[in-house]
């Protein structure tokens, strides 16, 4: 079993929609919470972080953690093409430091016009 | 304040070959990480480097090695190419505390032949 298990889609929505993204860890010891938008042919770009458990609103973007459940999510809210990329969800645990990122596979999203 | 700089961004090898990829960080980033990204294993950590000392390591076999210069400039080499090393190389650099945000590069496509 991967230590982050990221549903890979591909996800294809309207524009305007409400879109999910999740991960699943089997690592109680990761505390912070990372997701990460990559356009085609750049790196990974960080949208959203969070310590523990709990939600964060940034503009159109709200991630949330419940490590009750060792789930994350992110909640993109009326989707914009412009938001077609692939969404990687990142962990790293208390011992260690965000330079040593745990990541999923990426789910790749398309929002179309 | 210029992003972080990856050279080259592609790269052709035949199996055997060795390779050095470069990644220059952020301007003040005292930490730079790599990592391997493949379709089929996602974003895999490699070593993270910290003012010329390498202080994480992932679960990659000793024909991947790095180091950090002195200006922060970090280089990563291959020995004895495999067909399997094919990948997007990312390289990310932050100041360096372990809750820092780390920002990638666009990364170098290498393709082992």
């Amino acid at each position: 079993q991967k230590e982050v298990e990221q549903d890979p889609g591909p996800l294809s929505v309207p524009e305007g929609a409400i879109v999910s993204l999740n991960c699943t860890y089997s690592n109680s010891a990761f505390q912070y919470f990372m997701w990460y938008r990559q356009y085609s042919r750049k790196g990974p770009e960080l949208l959203m972080y969070t310590y523990s458990s709990g939600n964060k609103e940034d503009g159109r973007f709200t991630a949330q953690v419940d490590k009750s459940s060792k789930y994350i999510s992110l909640f993109i809210r009326d989707s914009q093409p412009s938001d077609s990329a692939t969404y990687l969800c990142a962990m790293s645990d208390s011992g260690g430091s965000n330079y040593k990122l745990t990541f999923g596979k990426g789910t790749l999203l398309t929002v179309n016009p | 304040k210029a992003g972080v700089t990856q050279t080259p961004r592609y790269l052709i090898k035949t199996r055997g070959q060795q390779v050095t990829l470069s990644c220059s960080p952020i301007s003040g980033h005292r930490s730079v990480s790599w990592y391997q990204q493949t379709p089929g294993q996602g974003l895999q950590f490699l070593f993270e480097y910290f003012s010329e000392t390498q202080r994480n390591k992932g679960n990659f076999p000793g024909r991947f090695s790095g180091r950090q210069f002195s200006n922060s400039r970090s280089e990563m080499n291959v020995s004895t190419l495999e067909l399997g090393d094919s990948a997007l190389y990312l390289c990310a650099s932050g100041q360096g505390a372990p809750t820092d945000t780390q920002y990638f590069g666009p990364g170098t496509r290498l393709t082992v032949l």
